[in-house]
């Protein structure tokens, strides 16, 4: 139905302790990306899946962080131990698998203390 | 590597004036590009394609593979266009570049 759905829209958490973020694509995109926006580094990519895939993980910044998309559909990324430098919005899009123009979420916005 | 750089983080100029947002891209195949863009308190959304070589709210990006570049313009700003610009490359994935806020002055 909708566009790109993403929850929490806000997530305030401590140092050290772990948090998810889910993502809803639009129903039918098999391509699905995590990307990361923060004031002065633009819009930085995560990780990318497409379709039954592996996923290309090449700009997660650390072992902490984490993806799955469970039956192509829903994503979550999990960070890990969280740091104060992980606070960034932290934005899904979808594509179909015909390719065009990427629908983005409107983001999760993460701080952490 | 694929890489996009956008050299001007800020750029402000007057309603009526020409505009343009520079955008370079690094990569050895034939590239996608495309410029997204950013409204205050909306999503991200595509703004044009280099592919379908069309104007967008006025605005045209024409992709010069000599100078690798990809440069958005406008002849005449508006205030609504007062926004964060994105240009982005696709070959197996999408990636961006840093951005472009751009200020259009009354």
């Amino acid at each position: 139905g909708a566009g790109v759905s993403q929850s929490p829209s806000n997530k305030v958490t401590e140092k050290g302790k772990d948090v998810e973020l889910r993502c809803d694509p639009i129903s039918g995109h098999t391509a699905l990306y995590w990307y990361r926006q923060s004031l002065g580094q633009g819009l930085e990519f995560l990780i990318y899946f497409q379709g039954n895939s592996a996923p290309d993980k090449s700009g997660l910044p650390s072992d902490r962080f984490s993806a799955e998309r469970t039956g192509g559909s829903v994503s979550t990324l999990t960070i890990q131990r969280t740091q104060q430098e992980d606070s960034a919005v932290y934005l899904c899009a979808s594509r179909h698998r015909l390719g065009g123009e990427l629908f983005f979420g409107e983001g999760s916005r993460l701080t952490v203390l | 590597a694929q890489r996009v750089t956008q050299p001007e983080k800020l750029l402000s100029v007057f309603k009526g004036a020409p505009v343009e947002l520079k955008c370079n891209y690094s990569y050895s195949g034939s590239p996608e590009l495309f410029w997204y863009v950013q409204y205050s308190r909306q999503r991200l959304q595509l703004l044009l394609r280099h592919i379908s070589r069309e104007s967008i709210k006025g605005f045209t990006a024409d992709l010069n593979k000599g100078e690798t570049s990809f440069h958005l313009k406008k002849p005449f700003a508006q205030e609504e266009d007062s926004a964060m610009y994105y240009c982005a490359l696709k070959h197996d994935k999408v990636i961006f570049g840093p951005g472009t806020s751009l200020s259009v002055i009354p």
